[in-house]
């Protein structure tokens, strides 16, 4: 059973601090990884994608990536009220294109 | 920007009733899916769809659904026989097929089977 595993949360943080969200998946072949924010009933939005070990910044959102130990992060600078949501990790197993498998998603909740 | 529209944003429908669930693509997107969430639960991929058929299709998606790109813009998830344990909020998504699969979701229907 291949299985993305997220902390549901809540994390709660201050404005201007640094959210580090963190996701662990069960298959060593995946290939590619993602971040997706969702607002409350709203669709996953894509803020990350990360596809090599290591780091992949994109303005205040940074993406790490350990294939060894299967653990794929996002932290988020500088957090604002407004990303206040739940961010989805979703990982590639090697199915067919686009078959994503879905954590559960941690809520973050940014404190003005 | 080029987005992912579905209609209707909420369908009500009674237990046994066929929907049918309505997508527009982002126009130069080539795979289509449909994605599900059941409320607090996590997004569960349902199937995609490529060249005019399916990719690949998870267990959930049995013979009681069915997809189709009846034209050059559509693509709908038509759901035979509705079950209570049908509704949820189902998205649609698209992606060119680049590098990594980047799906851009729909603003997805909340179906609703009572």
């Amino acid at each position: 059973q291949k299985e993305v595993e997220q902390n549901s949360g809540p994390l709660s943080v201050p404005e201007g601090a640094i959210a580090s969200l963190n996701c662990t998946y069960s298959d060593r072949v995946s290939q590619s990884f993602f971040w997706y924010r969702q607002y409350s009933g709203k669709s996953p939005e894509l803020i990350m994608s990360i596809y090599s070990n290591g780091d992949k910044e994109d303005g205040r959102f940074t993406a790490q990536l350990n294939k060894a130990s299967q653990y794929v992060s996002l932290l988020i600078r500088d957090s604002q009220p407004s990303d206040s949501a739940t961010y989805l990790c979703a990982v590639d197993y090697g199915g067919s294109q686009g078959n994503l498998i879905f954590g559960k998603g941690t809520k973050l909740s940014v404190k003005p | 920007e080029p987005e992912v529209t579905q209609t209707p944003s909420h369908q009500v429908t009674q237990m046994g009733q066929e929907v049918i669930l309505r997508c527009v693509p982002i126009s130069n997107h080539l795979y289509f899916y449909w994605y599900r969430q059941i409320l607090g639960q996590k997004v569960e991929f349902l199937v995609s769809f490529y060249n005019n058929e399916i990719s690949e299709k998870s267990e959930i998606f049995d013979d009681q659904f069915s997809v189709e790109r009846p034209d050059g813009s559509n693509f709908t998830l038509k759901i035979r026989s509705t079950k209570l344990e049908d509704s949820a909020m189902y998205f649609c998504a698209s992606s060119d097929g680049g590098e990594g699969e980047k799906l851009f979701f729909g603003s997805g229907t909340q179906l609703s089977v009572l």
